[in-house]
């Protein structure tokens, strides 16, 4: 089944660093993949989305590009704020069966000042 | 505003109880789709219907039943409450095929169950 990964426990940076988080992706046939991003208090919002292979999403300063060889849809920021305080979902869908997204756990990133 | 309106936004009830949450999609979405957000099991899909048919299931308990409306709008039905079922349950809404779209979720309805 379709299914994503997400790297493992929350990520603390300072003001101004360098944001990677990664996420993995199994699925059947040729899916579309998805970043959402949840601020405290709040529901999830669509940050970018690829709807194939080498396209590269972007919005608000951060990017990902869709891999299919490396199945990742990694997503980056190069100087992050205190703003991009929340926590990322990665997500993908397919055209197949009944279109819901399938979700990773998410990743809370915090940003020191 | 994102244009899924879910009410009430927090609801506190006694075990045993029963609840129904409410989900208004967003303008010319067809489709709607229940989320259920805990700490401990992340976003979990429950449910989703297509122009007032069922579609999909997820992991929804027994104790748990939702129906979409003719004018779209759909409740979540949540019986027999447990301490185990407070949790934050969103509704996300798209047109017929997500696949290249995404959803557009609410802010959510936070069930606090005592």
């Amino acid at each position: 089944g379709n299914s994503v990964t997400q790297m493992e426990g929350p990520v603390t940076l300072s003001e101004e660093a360098f944001l990677t988080i990664n996420c993995t992706y199994t699925a059947t046939g040729y899916p579309s993949l998805f970043w959402y991003v949840q601020y405290p208090g709040e529901g999830l919002q669509l940050l970018l989305k690829a709807t194939k292979a080498d396209d590269k999403g972007s919005n608000k300063g951060f990017e990902a590009t869709y891999r299919k060889e490396t199945t990742s849809f990694h997503l980056e920021k190069g100087s992050v704020q205190v703003s991009d305080s929340a926590v990322y979902f990665c997500a993908l869908s397919t055209s197949y069966g009944n279109n819901r997204l399938a979700f990773g756990k998410g990743n809370q990133v915090v940003v020191i000042p | 505003d994102s244009g899924v309106t879910q009410t009430p936004k927090h609801l506190i009830t006694a075990t045993g109880q029963r609840v129904t949450l409410r989900c208004s999609p967003r303008s010319g979405d067809l489709s709607v789709y229940w989320y259920q957000q805990s700490l401990d099991q992340g976003l979990q899909f429950l449910i989703q219907y297509y122009n007032g048919e069922e579609r999909a299931k997820g992991n929804i308990l027994e104790r748990f039943s939702a129906q979409q409306f003719p004018d779209l709008h759909s409740e979540l039905n949540l019986s027999s409450l447990e301490l185990g079922d407070s949790a934050l349950y969103f509704c996300a809404s798209s047109p017929r095929d997500a696949g290249g779209y995404g959803y557009t979720f609410g802010s959510g309805t936070r069930l606090t169950v005592v």
